[in-house]
């Protein structure tokens, strides 16, 4: 149990153009759904934190306008980067949190590669 | 400011005992994680210790000591599919996850 997906696993796109990446619960259902990156060799660093029917929560330095997060039913959370560049290019993981199972533990998703030409 | 230092890379043969520390300076503390990552995929979980002790599952031990703020992973009877980056990840007392920049494990025949 605990299964979270992710799609797509990996993505190239052009610069300026828009990614979207889902995340889902599989066997259970996530109030809160948390969204990292992260660049090679480097550990990960927590984007936002995406509760279901409310607005996400952005760590400092991250951009909500262009990392737009909806997390609409408990078992989906997406994440779209608005006008991509090359800079955007990472391995993008989400994680959520089975309140019935326990509280406070995180269940990651198997990532996305994502490419900016 | 919130540090999880962890050694940057290490390097272990098959068959042997390894044990990878983790020291951290948090706001509060809720529990310690460790995770496995191999290159490419996301973590996996390995184990979690919020009291003092040594935490035994399998190849995989952890041990915490909170008034010294350490940790350590022991891995025995290593094998080459050990051969990954593992993460310490603290929880806070606002019970977000801080996380260590990883120890990249080189597992040599």
């Amino acid at each position: 149990g605990a299964v979270v997906s992710q799609h797509p696993s990996r993505v190239i796109c052009k610069s300026g153009t828009s990614v979207k990446i889902e995340c889902r619960s599989l066997d259970f259902q996530a109030t809160t759904m948390f969204w990292y990156r992260q660049f090679p060799k480097k550990s990960l660093m927590l984007m936002a934190t995406s509760n279901e029917g409310s607005k996400a929560t952005y760590e400092q330095g991250v951009e909500k306008d262009k990392f737009l997060i909806n997390h609409a039913s408990l078992t989906l959370s997406t994440l779209t980067v608005t006008s991509a560049h090359p800079e955007d290019s990472s391995f993008y993981i989400c994680s959520a949190r089975d309140l019935a199972r326990d509280l406070y533990e995180q269940y990651f998703g198997p990532g996305t590669r994502l490419t900016v030409t | 400011g919130q540090n999880i230092d962890q050694p940057t890379e290490m390097t272990a043969t098959e068959g042997a005992i390894v044990q990878i520390n983790c020291t951290y300076q948090t706001s509060g503390f809720n529990g310690l994680f460790w995770y496995q990552q191999h290159a490419g995929e996301a973590p996996t979980f390995l184990s979690y210790n919020v009291l003092d002790g040594l935490e035994e599952k399998g190849r995989f031990s952890s041990f915490l000591s909170r008034s010294k703020g350490y940790s350590y992973l022991l891995l025995k009877e290593l094998q080459m599919k050990d051969s990954a980056s593992y993460l310490c990840a603290v929880r806070d007392q606002d019970y977000q996850l801080i996380w260590g920049a990883g120890t990249k494990l080189i597992i040599k025949p």
